[in-house]
């Protein structure tokens, strides 16, 4: 089965701060993917990548980076967090294109 | 552009009565279509997935969902529903230049005793 493990479930920060998201995935996919899930916004895809030290953006990457230096680590950077990035965030891995999905459980942000 | 449509948020229904999920897209490319279900404090799962063929699909759980080009809907139905059900359901699709899979805003549906 596959596997993809977000490190934190829960995250609290400060305005202002630099925050790391973190996803690993264990199937040895090409496809890494970073979502938001607000309530009644669905799922808003934030960057995507292909390839190791690839990437591309999503929807909303306005106010957030990622890198990609090895292929099962897929890593969700917030320069300077705001109120506003309060949200659930979701990695998610896939084999190829049109592979579906497969989703880590999410890590909540709250940032005060 | 891609986008997706479920024009429902929430669905209320009663244990053992049957269900349907609406999920209308838009696309001017051939489309991969999907259903994600998000169990509480859970990440997403595929429940089905049309990719070619036959245009009703089955997926786990008991839950199918039938491709109609012509309305560009993927509905998703179960014939009788159980309390561990309840659950957030997204459509999504993909297809084009990109592959990126896009989301609706998911349908609660929410399985009453």
């Amino acid at each position: 089965d596959v596997k993809v493990t977000q490190s934190s479930r829960y995250l609290v920060k400060r305005t202002g701060e630099k925050v790391f998201l973190e996803c690993v995935q264990d199937m040895d996919h090409e496809n890494m993917f970073w979502y938001r899930q607000d309530p009644g916004l669905g799922l808003r895809l934030i960057y995507f990548s292909y390839d190791v030290k690839m990437k591309e953006k999503g929807d909303i990457p306005e106010g957030y980076s990622v890198s990609r230096e090895k292929k099962e680590r897929f890593s969700l950077i917030l320069e300077s967090a705001s109120t506003n990035q309060t949200s659930m965030y979701l990695c998610a891995s896939s084999r190829t294109g049109f592979s579906p999905l497969h989703f880590g459980n999410g890590t909540r942000l709250t940032v005060t | 552009a891609q986008s997706v449509t479920q024009l429902d948020s929430q669905v209320p229904v009663f244990e053992e009565a049957p269900v349907e999920l609406r999920c209308n897209y838009s696309s001017s490319v051939s489309v991969y279509l999907f259903w994600y279900v998000q169990y509480p404090n859970q990440g997403l799962q595929l429940l089905l997935k049309y990719l070619s063929g036959s245009t009703l699909v089955k997926g786990i759980n008991g839950f199918e969902a039938e491709f109609n080009k012509s309305q560009t809907s993927f509905h998703l139905r179960k014939p009788s529903v159980h309390i561990s059900d309840t659950a957030e359901y997204f459509c999504a699709v993909s297809g084009g230049a990109t592959n990126k899979l896009i989301f609706g805003t998911g349908t609660l549906l929410a399985v009453q005793p």
